[in-house]
């Protein structure tokens, strides 16, 4: 079955812990992408990567890492998060020009 | 960067026709896509549009004019199960052909 894989679903932790998210497509998509998605503000990109060692900067990249090392897995590092970083996360793949797939969410709360 | 606006917020009656717009301004259009969320899960692909005219896919149909900047949703005989959020998203050359979304229309069908 087609997917986007992201893990965990559910995390509580605190500032300063360092913390990823883990995001995995079968689909041999070439893009991915991270969105972070809070009320009244809608879904807004935080990296994406067009294919293996290519990513790019977003609209909201601040306090976040990604990495592209294989073409199926695409994770969301957080070095230090801090409790503005509490957010519904959403990674998704695409081949491009075609849709967007999206993985479940990931709903993070930072105290 | 680029502006997408739509309604926050709409109400229909079951079996009713109910027509979402939105509005872009973009600098590398490359297509317009439609999206359905329901609460708490992932957003789920609706229609793709990149040429103008309409696309009609069952009960939903979508329409595009670039010249204008403006697209609509239309859902026909609404169902109880159509109340969700409903995302506009562009895609733009400019950006690595990253979809930027709009912050949404929540629908609400009433019965």
């Amino acid at each position: 079955e087609a997917q986007v894989t992201q893990n965990p679903r559910y995390l509580i932790t605190v500032t300063g812990k360092k913390l990823t998210v883990t995001c995995s497509q079968n689909m041999n998509h070439e893009y991915m992408s991270w969105y972070r998605q809070d009320p009244g503000l809608g879904l807004r990109q935080i990296y994406y990567s067009m294919n293996v060692e290519v990513t790019d900067k977003g609209d909201v990249p601040e306090g976040y890492k990604v990495s592209r090392k294989e073409k199926r897995n695409f994770p969301l590092i957080l070095e230090s998060p801090s409790p503005n970083q509490t957010s519904l996360y959403f990674c998704a793949s695409s081949s491009g020009t075609g849709e967007l797939f999206f993985g479940e969410g990931s709903r993070l709360t930072v105290l | 960067g680029q502006n997408i606006d739509q309604p926050t917020e709409m109400t229909a009656t079951e079996g009713a026709i109910v027509q979402i717009n939105c509005t872009y301004q973009t600098s590398g259009f490359n297509g317009l896509f439609w999206y359905q969320q329901h609460a708490g899960e992932a957003p789920t692909f609706l229609s793709y549009n990149v040429l103008d005219g309409l696309e009609e896919k069952g009960r939903f149909s979508s329409f595009l004019s670039r010249s204008k900047g403006y697209s609509y949703l239309l859902l026909k005989e609404l169902q109880m199960k159509d109340s969700a959020s409903y995302l506009c998203a562009v895609r733009d050359k400019s950006t690595g052909y990253a979809l930027n979304f709009g912050k949404g229309t929540s629908l609400l069908v009433t019965p």
